[in-house]
């Protein structure tokens, strides 16, 4: 079936540092969703991308829809504390089709 | 106060019993999902529902049964024949179509001894 992957399943950062993470698929994708999900927490909606290309920002976080759209990123400039947890993206193939999550990406910040 | 409950918080059972895991969401969501998350894994889809009485099999769904009886009510039954039904579960709920964001409960971390 559909696949979402994402890379890499685990990141240490310095605090500070820049983070990012991808998430890849080898089918034309019909959206992007984020989702974070703090140390004992639920996932919670960050975002979502629609179109080829599409940009947005959240203050230290920017994500990003590939042209071609099978291909997304999640850009944290200078990490803090509170950005630890595991962030997850999710695609759909169409618009009516459910949301397949990827592993996730755990982020870890070093003081 | 809108929003989806999970109860309980941590459940803990013997082998080979049969448990219930409650969702309950009053945001008028068509659409609702149960998903099983390991330490440092994943969400694994487990079933999912899109309309009153009609339910699929997500990618893990054995040794699980789920019923919708009611639009805010998805119940997942952790049976017996599940191997290894340590976990801790995650129900989200929707409206329909993979445009919409899902809303997760707090969880369920259930423990089998």
């Amino acid at each position: 079936g559909q696949q979402v992957m994402q890379i890499p399943q685990y990141q240490h950062v310095q605090e500070g540092e820049d983070f990012t993470t991808y998430c890849n698929s080898s089918t034309t994708l019909s959206n992007i969703q984020w989702y974070k999900q703090r140390p004992g927490g639920h996932p919670v909606f960050l975002i979502q991308l629609v179109k080829s290309g599409e940009v947005k920002k959240q203050k230290r976080l920017t994500f990003q829809f590939g042209e071609a759209k099978k291909n997304s990123s999640l850009h944290i400039t200078a990490t803090q504390t509170t950005d630890v947890g595991t962030y997850f993206c999710a695609a759909s193939l169409n618009r009516d089709d459910k949301i397949i999550f990827g592993k996730g990406t755990r982020l870890h910040i070093l003081p | 106060d809108g929003g989806i409950t999970q109860s309980p918080k941590y459940l803990f059972r013997k082998e080979g019993q049969n448990v219930t895991l409650s969702c309950e969401q009053n945001l008028n969501h068509d659409a609702m999902y149960w998903y099983r998350q390991d330490p440092g894994q994943g969400l694994r889809l487990i079933y999912y529902s899109q309309i009153v009485n009609d339910f699929q099999k997500g990618d893990i769904a054995e040794g699980y049964s789920v019923s919708r009886e009611k639009k805010e009510s998805f119940p997942l039954t952790v049976t017996s024949a599940q191997k290894n039904p340590t976990a801790f579960y995650l129900c989200a709920s929707s409206f329909s179509g993979g445009y919409n964001e899902q809303f997760f409960g707090p969880g369920t971390r259930l423990t089998v001894l």
